[in-house]
This record gives structure tokens, C-alpha cells and sequence, in this order.
């Protein structure tokens, strides 16, 4: 089955600590990851992409496939990184179709 | 600037009243997704349009249904709505079909059955 899982509704962290947000799927084929943030009374709004292999807000996540994971990552928190995150995959090919996780809270404690 | 739009953001109606919520966009994108988000839960997609090409999860229910008859807007119907359709219920765009075309989400509209 196709899948995406993360394990944790709710992680609280120090500002100034590092934060790893998990992210596991399982997926018959080739998928792409992203994450999605909602921060308060926003939309969801998409933060990274794995294809971009890019850096945003500080945030890194690397595609291992061995493990199925794509785990998201900041080494030092910041209040504002406090949010809802949304690990989601999609084909790489046909009609690109997210399956979203359940999301974890965030929460940055000065 | 919002460039997808749904209204209302909250809609309240009673057990079988049909509901109409609705969805806009000034990004011009060729698809736009309805998806369904209970409380805890993932987003779940209930169907999209590619233009006008209609595609629905095999899962979603026959109570719902969806219409869009231009590019800029997409409604989704609950013709028949229960205490279990209360839910989030989230609009996106995307410009194509290409893995590296982000969706945009709407606010959500937030529906409450009686």
C-alpha cells in the first residue's frame, strides 16, 4: 500500500536545539518527496522538495532510500519554525498525485 | 495577492441539505484538487481536473461530486452530506502536470454538518 507515515503529532524542542522531523513511505515504484508547512491561520504552503535538493529556512531533507525516509532536519530552531509539517509524496510520472503524512506539530519553546 | 481563494471559510448545514463549496484561482493553473481533511488526519484527495478532464479517486463517495466550468473555478458538491463529511476542505492548483509543479493551497473551508 502506498503510504506515508509520521510517527510523532507532536514534537517540542528548545529554541536553539536541532530538529528532525520524520518522515518514512512506502511506495511501489520511484516517488518524489516533499514537505508542506501550515504555519497559525495560514494556508499550507510548500517548504522544500527533494528533486530541488535545496535549503529552506534552514531546513535540509535527504531522500534515503534504503531506509524509505525522508527525514526533515534544522540544527538550530527558531520560534517562528513553530508550525504544523506535512511530509507528502507524489509518482514521477502520470498525474503526480500527493498522499499526504498526518502531520506533526512543531512547537519551539523560547 | 490570495491566489486561490475558496469561500465560505466556514459553512454550516444540516444532515442530507446539499452544500456547495467553492474554489478560485488567479494562477491560471491547468489542475485544481479537492482534498478532504478530518481532524488529526492527512489530507486526503477526493478528485481533480486536469482543464476539464474530470478525475475521481476510486474512494471518494458518489455524494460527492464537482464541477468546473472555466479555468478559474471549481466547485465541490456534497449532494446528500452526513455527520462523518464534517471536515476541512481543502482547494489546490497546480500549473501542470509535472513533479516539480508545487501545489497551492486555499485556506480551506471548514464544514460543519448539523
Amino acid at each position: 500500500a502506498q503510504r506515508v507515515t509520521q510517527p510523532e503529532k507532536l514534537l517540542s524542542v528548545f529554541k536553539g536545539a536541532p530538529v528532525e522531523l520524520k518522515c518514512n513511505y512506502s511506495y511501489s515504484g520511484s516517488p518524489e518527496l516533499f514537505w508542506y508547512v501550515q504555519y497559525s491561520r495560514q494556508r499550507l504552503q510548500l517548504l522544500l522538495r527533494h528533486i530541488s535538493r535545496e535549503s529552506i529556512k534552514g531546513f535540509t531533507a535527504d531522500l534515503n532510500k534504503g531506509e524509505t525516509s525522508f527525514h526533515l532536519k534544522k540544527p538550530f530552531a527558531q520560534e517562528e519554525d513553530s508550525a504544523m509539517y506535512y511530509c507528502a509524496l507524489t509518482s514521477t510520472s502520470g498525474t503526480y498525485k500527493y498522499i499526504f503524512g498526518t502531520g506533526t506539530r512543531l512547537k519551539v519553546l523560547a | 495577492d490570495a491566489m486561490v481563494i475558496q469561500n465560505p471559510r466556514y459553512q454550516v448545514t444540516q444532515f442530507g441539505k446539499p452544500v456547495t463549496l467553492s474554489c478560485s484561482q488567479t494562477l491560471n493553473h491547468n489542475v485544481m484538487y479537492w482534498y478532504q481533511q478530518k481532524s488529526s488526519q492527512a489530507p486526503k484527495l477526493l478528485f481533480h481536473y486536469y482543464d476539464k478532464d474530470f478525475n475521481n479517486e476510486a474512494d471518494t463517495p458518489d455524494n460527492f461530486q464537482s464541477r468546473r466550468p472555466n479555468t478559474s473555478f471549481c466547485f465541490l458538491d456534497i449532494r446528500s452530506p452526513g455527520l462523518g463529511d464534517a471536515a476541512m476542505y481543502l482547494c489546490a492548483t497546480s500549473r501542470d502536470y509535472r513533479v516539480s509543479d508545487e501545489q497551492y493551497f486555499g485556506p480551506g473551508t471548514r464544514l460543519t454538518v448539523t
